[in-house]
């Protein structure tokens, strides 16, 4: 079974700095897709930056940047110019790339202070 | 609809009652999924549709949860005789097709407190 791991609890960051939230998984698959999904207190998940497996190149979405480790099994996500806005908890989740392998399994999640 | 839709938005029930929880997905998504949130985790799965039939079943804890979508389209996850450790967040997801890499889409899910 694949497992998440985010083992930043909480991490917080001046408005206009960067920030990196970590992120570790173990899988035994060679070929999955990697997200970040915000949920600020609204509860709605949102998805912030994508990742498939078989692309070394990482994935980049405006101010949201990903640093995937294929090897390692890591996947950071950097938040530049870092806004009031962005404040909300993070998840890293995992889906296996089968045909119908649908679930995504989260990480215990990273509350993102921003300081104004 | 223009997102996932999710009702109630908070339920308040006692031990022992039976709950049932409301999922409307985007329209024309095939896809459906139940995930929960306890406090303070991320979410797990519960449960994956596709179409009218459940195609994942693997993440309900036990049998006083279960959850169906007739028509294919709005689903219904019920919970027999809840227990205090069954508050959480419920959250569903729709996705397109189902098919892999595809992105699901998250509505702002039910909060239920059993007391």
């Amino acid at each position: 079974a694949q497992t998440v791991t985010q083992s930043q609890p909480e991490m917080s960051v001046q408005e206009a700095e960067t920030v990196t939230l970590s992120c570790t998984y173990d899988t035994s698959e060679s070929d999955y897709y990697l997200f970040w999904y915000k949920q600020p207190p609204s509860r709605q998940m949102i998805l912030v930056i994508r990742q498939e497996a078989y692309k070394q190149q990482n994935a980049t979405e405006n101010r949201f940047s990903v640093n995937f480790q294929k090897a390692a099994k890591s996947f950071s996500l950097k938040i530049s110019d870092s806004q009031l806005g962005d404040a909300a908890m993070y998840f890293c989740a995992y889906r296996s790339a089968q045909l119908y392998g649908n679930k995504l399994v989260f990480g215990a999640g990273t509350i993102l202070r921003v300081k104004s | 609809g223009a997102g996932v839709s999710q009702t109630p938005s908070n339920k308040v029930t006692e031990k022992g009652k039976y709950v049932e929880l409301r999922c409307d997905p985007i329209s024309g998504h095939t896809a459906l999924y139940w995930y929960r949130q306890s406090l303070g985790q991320g979410p797990e799965f519960l449960i994956y549709f596709q179409g009218t039939g459940a195609a994942d079943d693997s993440g309900l804890p036990n049998d006083r949860f279960f959850a169906v979508r007739p028509e294919g389209s709005v689903s219904t996850l019920k919970i027999q005789r809840t227990e205090r450790g069954d508050s959480a967040v419920y959250l569903c997801a729709s996705s397109s097709t189902g098919t892999r890499g595809e992105t699901q889409y998250f509505g702002p899910g039910t909060r239920l407190l059993v007391l």
